[in-house]
């Protein structure tokens, strides 16, 4: 079974930073471009982050463009999102979850979020 | 890619069919998901690329459409189907959502 565990979240203060982290079971992440997709609390959802299977392409939300750095290690089976320069309205849940079936967002092709970890609620405030 | 999703709640009781639109502000192709939330739990797949059902979902969940309409009906509406439900395009980056539609119980 395919499954995805965040870690990281916390209380952070306006400018601080904070890493999230998710790990892979059950499929290997290399071959998946993968994203983070974050909801405030009572709000909808809205994609954040991705990268591809080999780690050379990443994409941002205009939101968190130059303060958000995605990254990924495949030999640990693990993706991260790394969030500086933290903003009241990054109060968040943030999920990653898997860019089902494909290995870039380049070409075109098609893709859906599944699986979905459970999610880690980053929370910041003075 | 803006998605409008409507209508943003409905009332309905066990039994009835339910009917949510989602519009792309451009054309799309199929390149339309769906997907269910529960209170305090992550969001699930539900339909990929407009019509096909996930595995293990039940079949009175059925999505249709292409270019920039389209609808998410349940049919026989069962208690665990209250929920609120999100579309998302994945034809451009950014990848964009709908605001979601609550389904709450009559």
């Amino acid at each position: 079974e395919e499954q995805l565990l965040e870690s990281g979240g916390g209380l952070a203060r306006p400018g601080g930073s904070l890493r999230l982290s998710c790990a892979a079971s059950g499929f290997s992440l290399d071959r998946y471009a993968m994203s983070w997709v974050r909801q405030a609390p009572g709000k909808g959802l809205e994609w954040v982050s991705a990268i591809s299977g080999s780690g050379t392409r990443s994409y941002y939300a205009d939101s968190v463009k130059g303060r958000f750095t995605i990254s990924r290690d495949n030999v640990n089976n693990t993706v991260h999102l790394q969030m500086d320069s933290l903003r009241i309205e990054d109060t968040a849940t943030y999920y990653c979850a898997k860019d089902h079936p494909i290995y870039d967002y380049v070409g075109g092709i098609t893709s859906w979020f599944d699986p979905w970890g459970q999610g880690t609620l980053v929370t910041v405030s003075s | 890619i803006q998605m409008t999703q409507s209508p943003s709640s409905l009332s309905a009781s066990v039994g009835d069919t339910v009917t949510i639109t989602c519009r792309a502000s451009q054309s799309i192709s199929t390149y339309l998901n769906w997907y269910q939330q529960k209170p305090g739990k992550a969001p699930n797949l539900l339909i990929y690329v407009a019509s096909n059902l996930q595995s293990g979902v039940p079949p009175r969940f059925r999505g249709s459409g292409s270019g920039t309409d389209f609808t998410l009906t349940i049919t026989s509406l069962q208690p665990e189907d209250f929920a609120t439900y999100y579309c998302q395009q994945s034809y451009g980056v950014p990848r964009t959502f709908g605001r979601g539609t609550k389904v709450e119980i009559k």
